[in-house]
């Protein structure tokens, strides 16, 4: 079965220090989401991609996050710098055109700043 | 913004009984969809409902999209122990632009 690959699961990062989290979609998903998870709450959309488009980033904090998806396939979602709040679960979702049919999810991030 | 809540936070049941959450929104959805979310890993999907009324099982899953369109519920029947983990619920809000706006769950733990 088709996977949207997240890496890496898991990273630590000082506050202040950069770090970036990579997303794989679906082979011929168009569209991309970035969701923000923080325990104990349910995710939030934090920027979608229509192929290398963004369609909404209403909800990312631009001053210190960025995201992009090039070549409209794989994405990369960049924070820096890192503080104490940004500490959640980083997921991402694919599916094939911006609709609900075949929406995924990664596994995940989890970051942790210390 | 708009936001759902979900309810309850967290229940404890004893293996066999019948489980029930629901969601409720402020604003309209045009789609409602419940999520199982284990540890460490991203929610998986078990109902979509895409119609107000609409009553869909999976299983021993039965869920219901409210007439109103601003509520959903999700019912487990015969808990067993693998059903542990955090249900959400999550609305889509027009368009079907697959922004997907969710409640912030409910922990389920089954007690053998």
């Amino acid at each position: 079965e088709a996977e949207v690959a997240q890496s890496p699961r898991y990273k630590i990062t000082e506050k202040s220090q950069a770090v970036a989290f990579w997303c794989d979609p679906i082979s011929g998903h168009a569209t991309l989401y970035w969701y923000r998870q923080i325990l104990g709450q349910g995710p939030e959309l934090l920027v979608q991609f229509q192929d290398e488009s963004v369609v909404d980033d209403s909800q990312l904090p631009k001053d210190r996050f960025s995201a992009e998806r090039l070549k409209g396939v794989d994405s990369t979602l960049k924070i820096q710098p890192a503080e104490l709040g940004d500490s959640a679960m980083y997921l991402c979702a694919s599916s094939p055109s911006g609709g609900l049919y075949g929406y995924t999810f990664g596994s995940g991030t989890r970051l942790t700043v210390v | 913004g708009q936001q759902l809540n979900q309810s309850p936070q967290s229940m404890f049941i004893q293996e066999g009984e019948d489980v029930s959450m629901n969601c409720t929104s402020s604003s309209i959805f045009n789609t409602w969809l419940w999520y199982k979310q284990d540890p460490g890993e991203g929610p998986v999907l078990l109902i979509a409902l895409y119609k107000a009324g609409e009553l869909t099982s999976n299983g021993r899953l039965t869920a219901q999209f409210g007439i109103t369109r601003k509520d959903s519920f999700l019912n487990i029947s015969a808990s067993i122990p693998s059903d542990v983990g955090i249900y959400f619920c999550a609305g889509s809000d027009s368009g079907n632009t697959g922004k997907l706006i969710f409640g912030q769950g409910t922990t389920l733990q089954v007690k053998p």
